[in-house]
């Protein structure tokens, strides 16, 4: 079968550093997505992993073990606006199907 | 202008009637996607299109069916409206791309509430 846990809530400080984890249990790995949500709009692409290690971009990095079935969001220096959901989604061998998770809210107070 | 396109945005509708929500893209991409949202229960895949006429279900495709004429185009239809069908819907779409990096992109969603 395929899970994909990640908490349901999280709160932070405007500046803080966040990180919002992922664990998947999946046959046929093959990519690890996150994506951001703003209440009542589309997901929108963050990041992928399907290598092992840390891929940065700019305030946001992402964070991939295979063995470990686990990956992270890290989020730094946060801002306000950073206050969404954020999804994450495996996928499964040589197809484009994503199974998400149920997505973190994360709440970003002042 | 927006890549990826849903009409209805919004839309009411009673039990039993039958409706379908519209997707449209211009990005040129050859896979498209419908998936449903509820709170708690995070994206669900309903129905799948790789090409023009090729269809295949996802994991909730029942009472819902989809059509792709045109690589343009993926249209979903509620043939007889139910309430645990209230729910967020989104459209999507990708590139079939050998590397596997290409993500898919989301339309703005079309909310929709059966009575």
């Amino acid at each position: 079968g395929q899970n994909i846990d990640q908490p349901t809530e999280m709160t932070a400080t405007e500046g803080a550093i966040v990180q919002i984890n992922c664990t998947y249990q999946t046959s046929g790995f093959n990519g690890l997505f996150w994506y951001q949500q703003h209440a009542g709009e589309a997901p929108t692409f963050l990041s992928y992993n399907v290598l092992d290690g840390l891929e940065e971009k700019g305030r946001f990095s992402s964070f991939l073990s295979r063995s470990k079935g686990y990956s992270y969001l890290l989020l730094k220096e946060l801002q306000m606006k950073d206050s969404a959901s954020y999804l994450c989604a495996v996928r499964r061998g040589n197809t484009d199907k994503l199974i998400f998770g149920t997505g973190t809210r994360l709440q970003v107070f002042p | 202008d927006a890549d990826v396109t849903q009409t209805p945005r919004n839309r009411i509708t009673k039990t039993g009637k039958r409706i379908m929500l519209e997707c449209s893209q211009t990005k040129g991409h050859d896979r498209m996607y419908w998936y449903r949202q509820d709170p708690g229960l995070g994206l669900r895949l309903i129905y799948y299109s790789f090409d023009v006429k090729d269809i295949n279900k996802g994991e909730i495709s029942d009472g819902y069916s989809v059509s792709r004429q045109a690589q343009a185009k993926f249209s979903l239809s509620l043939e007889s409206a139910i309430p645990n069908q209230t729910a967020l819907y989104f459209c999507a779409t990708s590139v079939n791309s050998p590397r596997g990096r290409e993500t898919q992109y989301f339309g703005p969603g079309t909310r929709l509430l059966v009575l």
